[in-house]
């Protein structure tokens, strides 16, 4: 069964400061991990598709990497409005297209 | 821009009363689309798969008799919840693979029930 854990929960930073939020896994075969950004009262908006151990990706001020067993969204000299709940996924090599979820980080910046 | 849109964004209904919320891919075709559910402060609680032209797939614990999916065309899903009670009071989000494995969401929909 894929698995997904992220921490922290929650997360305070002050405009600037610079952090890392993780997501771990546990996939018989990794598709593929996905990264999204949700704001209260609306739906997931995508962000990263990742493959690949190595694989980065970067949009703005997040970078998001992976490796074997982790994932990581970078988000450098964050602003306010980078303040969302982000939700990492993983889709196995099984036969359907059905990712498994984690519970979220919750951003917020201060400015 | 939008790429997968719901309707309506948000209802309030009455107890006792059905109500259909529908999905729908703009500008591709989708033959899988899923429907989440998610409670304030939790993540994505997957409902059901809804396949173009035959019966959806019900997650363990959902009741299909509860939750009908329809998904009649290739660019449309509907979620009919029937007999509506305070407790099916949540928010509902479909999404729709495009770019390989890859889900994009719809806005989502706030059901309210009275």
């Amino acid at each position: 069964e894929d698995q997904v854990t992220q921490s922290p929960e929650a997360l305070r930073l002050q405009e600037g400061e610079s952090s890392s939020l993780n997501c771990s896994y546990t996939v018989s075969g990794l598709r593929g991990l996905f990264w999204y950004r949700q704001d209260p009262g609306k739906g997931p908006e995508f962000l990263f598709t990742l493959y690949s151990a190595g694989e980065e990706k970067e949009k703005e001020r997040l970078k998001a990497t992976l490796t074997k067993k982790e994932s990581f969204l970078h988000i450098t000299a964050p602003k306010p409005e980078d303040s969302a709940t982000y939700l990492c996924a993983v889709q196995g090599e099984g036969g359907s297209y059905i990712p498994t979820f984690g519970r979220g980080t919750s951003l917020i910046v201060h400015p | 821009g939008a790429v997968v849109s719901q309707h309506p964004s948000w209802v309030i209904c009455k107890s006792g009363t059905s109500v259909k919320i529908e999905c729908r891919s703009l500008d591709f075709q989708a033959t899988t689309m899923f429907w989440y559910r998610q409670f304030p402060k939790q993540s994505l609680m997957l409902m059901a798969t809804s396949n173009e032209g035959s019966k959806a797939t019900y997650e363990q614990g959902v009741e299909k008799d509860k939750f009908l999916i329809n998904h009649a065309s290739l660019t449309l899903s509907t979620l009919t919840v029937t007999s509506a009670h305070p407790e099916d009071s949540s928010f509902y989000i479909c999404s729709a693979p495009i770019i390989q494995e890859t889900q994009y969401f719809g806005p989502g929909t706030r059901l309210l029930v009275l």
